[in-house]
């Protein structure tokens, strides 16, 4: 299996421009993660799906976050308008059914607004 | 979900065992410890978990105590490449938070040859 799938690896943008974060979980994987890494919070968790419905956004820090999960094999987390404390690693991880099954997580993508 | 404490930083020369120690003492009946570990530049992996019972799997050993107020995560031989930051996390089954796995700081590992 190819593992959870993050693109772009590495972003670079202007405050105030929209950033799109993409993920393909892996195959068969009904639940679906995004986490944000930063030296000063270390890793958070800002939503998750199961069965392409979000379950629980209360990690999502405000309104200019947004994430989707059109299918079951693809996921997006826009931030629109960026801003420099946006800056950040950006992780999505999977998960295949049972609460005790391990995630996943994908090689990560790393944000940088100037 | 309850708290874990873990010291942030230990050493660890190539080759010997490496003994990570995590403190859960408000864990409940019903909630598993986990290990996860990030080595740099790389997204966090599933090292082993457990309820009660000692485990092991091909990376490592999770020795709970019969109190089950505390863990060791054991690596047998410490590589180079085990050089990373370890996650100890207490997480209940059947709850509201189904899916959530809350990361603290954790140990940074530093593997010497």
């Amino acid at each position: 299996d190819a593992g959870v799938i993050q693109s772009p690896r590495h972003e670079v943008t202007e405050m105030g421009q929209e950033v799109t974060l993409r993920c393909k979980p892996i195959s068969g994987h009904d639940y679906l993660f995004w986490y944000r890494q930063t030296m000063m919070r270390g890793l958070e968790l800002l939503i998750y799906f199961n069965n392409n419905v979000p379950i629980d956004d209360s990690g999502m820090p405000e309104d200019r976050f947004s994430a989707k999960m059109p299918n079951a094999s693809f996921s997006t987390l826009k931030i629109q308008p960026s801003e420099p404390r946006d800056s950040a690693v950006y992780f999505c991880a999977s998960r295949r059914g049972a609460e005790q099954e391990t995630q996943y997580f994908g090689p990560g993508t790393r944000l940088l607004v100037l | 979900d309850a708290k874990t404490t873990q010291p942030p930083s230990m050493d660890c020369a190539e080759g010997r065992a490496a003994n990570l120690p995590c403190n859960h003492s408000t864990i409940s009946g019903n909630e598993y410890v986990y290990w996860y570990r990030q080595i740099h530049s790389q997204g966090p992996q599933y090292i082993i978990h457990g309820l009660k019972n000692n485990e092991t799997n091909e990376m490592a050993s999770l020795i709970i105590t019969e109190d089950r107020k505390s863990s060791t995560l054991i690596l047998p031989h410490a590589t180079l490449r085990d050089t990373a930051v370890y996650y100890c996390i207490v997480r209940e089954f059947g709850s509201s938070n189904t899916g959530k796995l809350i990361f603290g700081q954790g140990t940074t590992l530093q593997v010497k040859p």
